[in-house]
């Protein structure tokens, strides 16, 4: 079993849509969950970042981990075509501990 | 705004023969990844440098894998002979010591595409 797990989608929604995208994990150890967006052919960005439990927003973007259910999600209101891209949750541990991705998830914002 | 370099972007080889991937970091920060990604996957860890020094190594293939950082700086990634499962993405990534946004922030490359035939 992976540390982190994923759903790839595709997930293909219209624009203006509600997005949710998710996350399990294992590792009880994880404090820093972040997300980064992967645009076609392009490396990753940091898009949020979480340290420990809560909820952080930013703009369009709401960022939630629930470390005793071991699951973060992502929101994405009014989705916008130009947010169509791969989602990849990450995970570490404090101090210099890797960073664990999971597999992506594909989304399509259609106009 | 600083970035991290890759080159090739884009290389098509044959089995068996030799490749290298270099990266040069954002200017200042002490630690650089080398990570692997698959079509349909997510980056995995091939190493990590602080500064010159190797501190983390365990997925790489030794066998065939190389990477060495000499000066600190800027980093060059070898594999030697490729092999067909070699195909993906070879991401380089770089983070400063401490971060002013997360600790351990990765900033990427765009990356370097290989096709082994």
């Amino acid at each position: 079993q992976k540390e982190v797990e994923q759903d790839p989608g595709p997930l293909s929604v219209p624009e203006g849509a509600i997005v949710s995208l998710n996350c399990t994990y294992s590792n009880s150890a994880f404090q820093y969950f972040m997300w980064y967006r992967q645009y076609s052919r392009k490396g990753p960005e940091l898009l949020m970042y979480t340290y420990s439990s809560g909820n952080k927003e930013d703009g369009r973007f709401t960022a939630q981990v629930d470390k005793s259910s071991k699951y973060i999600s992502l929101f994405i209101r009014d989705s916008q075509p130009s947010d169509s891209a791969t989602y990849l949750c990450a995970m570490k541990r404090t101090g210099g501990f890797k960073t664990i991705f999971g597999a992506g998830t594909r989304l399509f914002v259609k106009a | 705004e600083a970035e991290v370099a890759q080159s090739p972007r884009y290389k098509i080889t044959e089995k068996s023969q030799a490749v290298a991937f270099w990266c040069d970091p954002i200017s200042g920060h002490a630690t650089l990844y080398w990570y692997r990604q698959i079509l349909g996957q997510g980056p995995e860890l091939l190493v990590q440098f602080q500064d010159e020094s190797v501190v983390d190594d365990s997925q790489l293939p030794k066998d065939r894998f190389s990477a060495e950082r000499l000066k600190g700086v800027d980093s060059t990634l070898k594999i030697q002979p490729a092999e067909l499962g070699d195909s993906a993405m070879y991401l380089c990534a770089s983070s400063p010591w401490t971060s002013g946004r997360v600790a351990g922030e990765l900033f990427f490359g765009e990356g370097s595409r290989l096709t082994v035939l």
